[in-house]
């Protein structure tokens, strides 16, 4: 799985929008980028996955570039609830059945939101 | 409610001793995985089952066993060949279907040997 670059840390006002990047100038073709988050002392939850096309849930944004080198994930209105690390993270999919909780974790960017 | 539980939350055993942490899942799920988290650091793979009664190691094997004789359960044993088993433990589990890719995580154990 190709390797992801996140900065260390991040500071974001409450109910601005926090935006993460994550560069990935290795990824294959076939590879997709995930992000998680882990607020402290707790399991990772998943928050997006995408390919290459943006994507939107109730949670995030996801841009990715259109050479898929980096991709951006967007939180529209920061809470202090949304203070955590998160892990950006590329991984191979493809038919026939596949471990996709066999992730590669890095350190992850400390997202902090302060009021 | 589905998810998937660890027990204890915090454990504490003596040097020397085999400690085997819990967990237990209720999403139906065929894959299982542990990772163990140490302080300021990221996850990093310790065994992983895609299927009942079949187990692989991960990045860090070395000192750890697994089974896996039901579905829903994938207990994870921490032997006294772990030289640095003081750590922040995590099962999750996924499904093995492309439509369905997100992996679910329990609240972890927290492992003290002293």
């Amino acid at each position: 799985d190709a390797k992801t670059t996140q900065p260390t840390s991040m500071d974001c006002a409450e109910g601005r929008a926090a935006n993460l990047p994550c560069n990935h100038s290795t990824i294959s073709g076939n590879e997709y980028v995930y992000w998680y988050r882990q607020i402290h002392s707790q399991g990772p939850q998943y928050i997006i996955h995408g390919l290459k096309n943006n994507e939107t849930n109730e949670m995030a944004s996801l841009i990715i570039t259109e050479d898929r080198k980096s991709s951006t994930l967007i939180l529209p209105h920061a809470t202090l609830r949304d203070t955590a690390v998160y892990y950006c993270i590329v991984r191979v999919e493809g038919a026939g059945g596949t471990s996709y909780g066999k992730l590669t974790f890095g350190q992850g960017t400390i997202l902090t939101v302060h009021p | 409610d589905g998810g998937i539980t660890q027990s204890p939350k915090y454990l504490f055993r003596k040097e020397g001793q085999n400690v085997t942490l819990s967990c237990e899942q209720n999403l139906n799920h065929d894959a299982m995985y542990w990772y163990r988290q140490d302080p300021g650091q990221g996850l990093r793979l310790i065994y992983y089952s895609q299927i009942v009664n079949d187990f692989q190691k991960g990045d860090i094997a070395e000192g750890y066993s697994v089974s896996r004789e039901k579905k829903e359960s994938f207990p994870l044993t921490v032997t006294s060949a772990q030289k640095n088993p003081t750590a922040f433990y995590l099962c999750a589990s996924s499904a093995n279907v492309p439509s369905d890719t997100e992996a679910f995580f329990g609240q972890g154990t927290r492992l003290t040997v002293v």
